[in-house]
């Protein structure tokens, strides 16, 4: 089962930053924050990860609170092509563990 | 660098039927998984290869289910029979071993392929 928890749905203007929320109260010092996320009719697309630093990308930036359990991702100045839902995902970084995904938030950007 | 193939994108086949869905992975990497969206449900993991081998198929629904990775390159997902609550969107994606991508940092993330949609009728 996924240890994350996201909000169903968010709507952002066109252009503006885009801040998505992400619960992971159990997260095991091990683990990672991975975001992806799933546009519509194409696979789940990597975006960023990070430990416990904030950590930045061509994509997006992730915040990552001092005691690990709720990060942010910001897209800076979003686009209609940033429509999608974004996964955040609690993940051990050794290994190839698998990915387990949850409900996601479904990001609308509004022209 | 092409990135992760699925063949055939959709299949439509009727209850008792048999598909296969081919993957075909990013060259070089050695990490092999197939997950899957079912209707209405989240996407969930079936199985992860590496190289040729099985590491862990925790996720395999049940015996109708066989994956294969001969040779280690790319990988076949073969439903037989098929049943209707199989209908859904099978996703591949690889990676390559950790370590061993000249210390880009991403040798973890996943490259999914876009999918193969199969409806069971």
């Amino acid at each position: 089962d996924a240890k994350t928890t996201q909000p169903t749905s968010m709507d952002c203007a066109e252009g503006r930053a885009a801040n998505l929320p992400c619960n992971h109260s159990t997260i095991s010092g091990n683990e990672y924050v991975y975001w992806y996320r799933q546009i519509h009719s194409q696979g789940p697309q990597y975006i960023i990860h990070g430990l416990k630093n904030n950590e930045t990308n061509e994509m997006a930036s992730l915040i990552i609170t001092e005691d690990r359990k709720s990060s942010t991702l910001i897209l800076p100045h979003a686009t209609l092509r940033d429509t999608a839902v974004y996964y955040c995902i609690v993940r051990a970084n050794f290994g190839n563990e698998k990915l387990t995904f949850g409900t996601g938030t479904r990001l609308t950007i509004i022209p | 660098e092409a990135g992760v193939t699925q063949f055939p994108s959709h299949s439509v086949i009727e209850k008792g039927q048999t598909v296969t869905l081919r993957c075909d992975p990013i060259s070089g990497h050695d990490n092999l998984y197939w997950y899957r969206r079912v209707m209405g449900k989240e996407i969930k993991f079936l199985l992860h290869f590496v190289k040729e081998s099985k590491q862990d198929e925790s996720g395999m629904p049940n015996n109708r289910f066989l994956a294969e990775r001969t040779g280690g390159t790319y990988s076949t997902l073969k439903v037989q029979p098929a049943e209707l609550e199989d209908s859904g969107v099978y996703f591949c994606a690889s990676s390559p071993t950790p370590g061993l991508a000249g210390g880009t940092g991403l040798y973890n993330e996943q490259f999914f392929g876009p999918g193969t949609r199969l409806t069971v009728l």
